[in-house]
């Protein structure tokens, strides 16, 4: 399977836990975005990486929430002590990196999703 | 910023009918507009992008979209509806800034097709 994978699928945790989300882009892929999707609404941007690298953090909260991209393994999103509210699906997209200068103008890709449900 | 907006939250159609799915866009510069579609318990699938040039454009299962500068939209749009494409539909804006594919997504529209 060449595709975005995303583990655990589903995931629930009681108050206070941790979460940990874990993302392989597509191979080949060295760019990696995480989105959260709550009941009845759309896709919220959280965070981009590169390998090693945060790009763009601008979505995510500023507390208990995290990621990484390591230079080896999967990409991490990580939250502590978890709360009802971030009941949510978390998904992970990829894209190829940017060649020669010239803007990358495709598309994401995307896993299957992570299901968070706190008790 | 950039955003997109999609001004339904539902759309019925009868299958064999066409649809359309609405989207209008707010950016600077050009816009780069994306379509995807998601169904229940699934990630989101890529269905079609526009770029440059055609301001029609063709994508997978029969889907296709029109940019319309002008009116800023960028509409979804099939000639004959299938059940099986009742699902959840989402436009898209790329992000300009800073590199990479980030993208800005509407807040969805669910599509029902009845037999």
């Amino acid at each position: 399977n060449a595709g975005v994978m995303q583990n655990p699928r589903h995931l629930v945790r009681r108050r206070g836990q941790e979460a940990r989300l874990r993302c392989s882009p597509m191979k080949g892929h060295s760019h990696v975005y995480w989105y959260r999707q709550l009941p009845e609404e759309g896709l919220k941007f959280m965070v981009y990486l590169q390998k090693e690298n945060i790009i763009d953090e601008s979505g995510m909260p500023k507390e208990r929430f995290s990621a990484e991209f390591p230079k080896e393994g999967p990409s991490i999103l990580r939250i502590q002590q978890v709360v009802r509210g971030d009941s949510a699906a978390y998904f992970c997209a990829s894209s190829p990196p940017s060649r020669g200068g010239s803007s990358n103008t495709g598309e994401l890709f995307f896993g299957e999703g992570s299901r968070l449900t706190v008790l | 910023a950039q955003s997109v907006a999609q001004p339904e939250d539902q759309v019925n159609v009868a299958e064999g009918n066409p649809l359309t799915v609405k989207c209008t866009y707010s950016v600077s510069g050009n816009p780069y507009l994306f379509w995807y579609v998601q169904y229940p318990n699934r990630g989101l699938q890529f269905l079609l992008k526009y770029i440059t040039g055609d301001n029609l454009v063709k994508g997978s299962y029969g889907f296709e979209a029109e940019f319309n500068k002008s009116q800023t939209s960028f509409h979804l749009k099939k000639p004959s509806a299938l059940v099986s494409d009742s699902a959840l539909y989402f436009c898209a804006v790329r992000d300009r800034k800073g590199g990479g594919n980030k993208l800005t997504f509407g807040t969805g529209t669910q599509l029902k097709v009845e037999l």
